[in-house]
């Protein structure tokens, strides 16, 4: 299976700052990656897919970008709505495995 | 719009069986592939089955492989989640999602918790 390592697992930053977030595959996948972000008790929602490919409705202060092995999602201004926790996913091959996860919290 | 409206979940002994339920709608859902993601507490998301549109083919982790047997009804636009021999590591929010390999839409969730 392929492993999905995040990093960080946690980062605390204010509003308006920018925002990286990384993911390394344990082998090439092309760009068959996507991006989540989790709110507690809220539906699980689809942020970027193919690595870089925005989803209808994101604002734009999200970006993606990467392939074969790294991949960073990338919140341009952070926005008090953005702190959950974010999730990157390949889709490369089965199993379909996910990250671990980063949770950004206020500063 | 796209609604996922998931059900059958609730407190399971261990060792029982379960068969969770998601109702589609808005969508076709007969075109489309479809996923069971769980999240167990404190811990981050995994993938535990999905199915072809045609309900052909389906796919599991080995963790769950032998256990878990997702199908769907596409006259009914209903995914389901057969798990057996449940035990503690399967309590978790299972969510459905509609997909081909990453998932576009997810229902919001129903809750198993397997205590005695």
């Amino acid at each position: 299976a392929i492993q999905l390592t995040q990093s960080p697992s946690s980062l605390s930053a204010s509003v308006g700052d920018r925002v990286t977030i990384t993911c390394r595959a344990s082998q090439g996948i092309s760009r068959t990656l996507a991006w989540y972000q989790l709110k507690p008790g809220k539906t699980p929602k689809l942020l970027m897919y193919d690595a870089s490919s925005l989803e209808s409705g994101v604002p734009s202060r999200f970006s993606g970008s990467g392939s074969g092995t790294d991949f960073t999602l990338t919140i341009s201004s952070l926005q008090p709505e953005d702190f959950a926790t974010y999730y990157c996913q390949q889709f490369n091959s089965y199993p379909l495995t996910f990250g671990g996860g980063t949770k950004v919290e206020i500063k | 719009q796209v609604q996922l409206v998931e059900s059958g979940g609730g407190v399971v002994q261990p060792g029982r069986s379960l068969r969770l339920s998601c109702a589609a709608s808005g969508f076709t859902f007969s075109s489309y592939g479809m996923h069971w993601v769980r999240q167990a507490p404190g811990k981050g998301l995994e993938w535990v089955a999905g199915i072809s549109f045609d309900g052909t083919n389906e796919y599991y982790p080995d963790s769950v492989k032998g256990r878990f047997t997702i199908s769907r009804d596409n006259s009914k636009n209903t995914l389901y989640l057969q798990i057996n021999s449940l035990g503690a590591e399967d309590t978790a929010v299972y969510y459905c999602a509609k997909g081909r390999g990453y998932f576009e839409d997810w229902g919001q969730g129903t809750l198993v918790t397997v205590t005695s």
